[in-house]
């Protein structure tokens, strides 16, 4: 089975820190992946990495950014952390083919930013 | 970003019940998944579904692909509690990098 693990279940931070989230997944994966999950809104991709860093700015990359220096190791940062960016954070893998191959999510990280 | 409109977005059901919920979308798709997403863990792939038309069953659970390739349903037979959860459609465009465009969500509650 695909692990994807996230490094943290719950986090709370300050507003202005610096906020590193991290994923590893164990499938020699290709593409990863960082959403965030808000209620009403489902899953946004907020940035999405197809190999070792390379990175592609998903649908709300406003506020993050992102890091992959290995392939298993895909993580998001914030910058300077806002309260707008309290939310679920959930990260995905893939391989990649010539069919979509379904995304492996982790367990997700509850951020809070006070 | 474009979103698929996934509906309903709750429902509340006895236990023994059937349930049905669908996604749309104005695009075209290559693939059609559904997620189920238990309260605080991460989605968990149910159906896979690659080719238009394609009727997919996996226990209690039934999808279908839709003939246009713009629409997707979900089925679920004889509701138990287990079942509770958020459902999630989610529709691929046939990129390599396995991009994913995901509905709102369905809130799914079950009565014993």
């Amino acid at each position: 089975d695909v692990k994807v693990t996230q490094s943290s279940r719950y986090l709370v931070k300050r507003t202005g820190e610096k906020v590193f989230l991290e994923c590893v997944q164990d499938m020699d994966h290709e593409n990863m992946f960082w959403y965030r999950q808000d209620p009403g809104l489902g899953l946004r991709l907020i940035y999405f990495s197809y190999d070792v860093k390379m990175k592609e700015k998903g649908d709300i990359p406003e506020g993050y950014s992102v890091s992959r220096e290995k392939k298993e190791r895909f993580s998001l940062i914030l910058e300077s952390a806002s309260t707008n960016q309290t939310s679920m954070y959930l990260c995905a893998s893939s391989s990649p083919g010539s069919l979509n191959q379904p995304q492996h999510f982790g367990d997700g990280t509850r951020l809070s930013i006070l | 970003g474009q979103q698929l409109n996934q509906s309903p977005q709750s429902m509340f059901i006895q236990e023994g019940e059937d349930v049905s919920m669908n996604c749309t979308s104005s695009s075209i798709f290559n693939t059609w998944l559904w997620y189920k997403q238990d309260p605080g863990e991460g989605p968990v792939l149910l159906i896979a579904l690659y080719k238009a038309g394609e009727l997919t069953s996996n226990g209690r659970l039934t999808a279908q692909f839709g003939i246009t390739r713009k629409d997707s349903f979900l089925n679920i037979s004889a509701s138990i509690p287990s079942d509770v959860g958020i459902y999630f459609c989610a529709g691929a465009g046939g990129t390599s990098y396995g991009k994913l465009t995901f509905g709102q969500g369905t809130i799914l509650t079950v009565h014993p």
